[in-house]
């Protein structure tokens, strides 16, 4: 079975600090791994993905394959990075289905 | 304008009650999904549909029959409807099933009250 913890329900940080959303994740074979966030009045919409390396609103994520993690980081936060954050895995026979984490509501003061 | 709509966005309704939720893409997709999140905000998947055939169905009850008449409708059909039902049903589309390539696109939700 597949599984996606994100530890932290809420996450409070200020403008300008550094921010890092925790995602771990349990599956036995080669995972595929995403960050999918939801702007207030917004559609969810998918933030980033683990292979390709990139770097989306200045935020980056790199897969622990020893950890079985994929944390989520800003090294300077802005007030329009606040939003919910969802972490997804997908793999294997799950083709075509993402597993989702529980969500972190990210909010950043000024 | 170019998206996934569902409607309605909000249904409040009465237990024991047979309710529909429905969902159009217009980007040209393949696949189509239910995901249901709860109140504690797990999106978790019930259906999907690949060109109208059914691909994925995730332990749901009968009582949820979801139809797609086209590859660009996925509605999702609710009988005998139930407290535990409430929830916020959202609809989504990818290009096609491989799920690293084709991004999910989601709807706006619809937030079911069952009372």
């Amino acid at each position: 079975a597949q599984r996606v913890t994100q530890p932290e329900k809420l996450l409070s940080v200020f403008k300008g600090a550094p921010v890092e959303l925790k995602c771990n994740y349990s599956y036995s074979g080669s995972p595929e791994l995403f960050w999918y966030v939801q702007y207030s009045r917004q559609r969810l919409q998918l933030l980033l993905r683990h292979i390709s390396r990139e770097s989306i609103k200045g935020f980056t994520a790199d897969l622990n394959k020893g950890e079985t993690s994929f944390h989520l980081k800003k090294p300077f936060a802005q007030e329009e990075d606040s939003a919910m954050y969802y972490c997804a895995l997908a793999g294997g026979t799950s083709y075509g289905k993402l597993t989702f984490g529980q969500g972190t509501i990210l909010t950043v003061h000024p | 304008d170019t998206a996934v709509s569902q409607t309605p966005k909000y249904l409040v309704t009465q237990m024991g009650n047979d309710k529909s939720i429905k969902c159009e893409q217009n980007l040209g997709h393949d696949t189509m999904y239910w995901y249901k999140q709860d109140s504690k905000k797990f999106l978790k998947i019930m259906f999907s549909y690949n060109n109208k055939e059914l691909i994925i169905n995730e332990t749901v009850p009968n009582r949820f029959s979801p139809k797609s008449p086209d590859k660009a409708h996925l509605n999702l059909h609710i009988n005998s409807l139930e407290l535990g039902d409430s929830a916020v049903y959202f609809c989504a589309s990818s290009q096609d099933m491989d799920s690293y390539n084709s991004p999910l696109h989601f709807g706006n939700g619809t937030r079911l009250t069952v009372t």
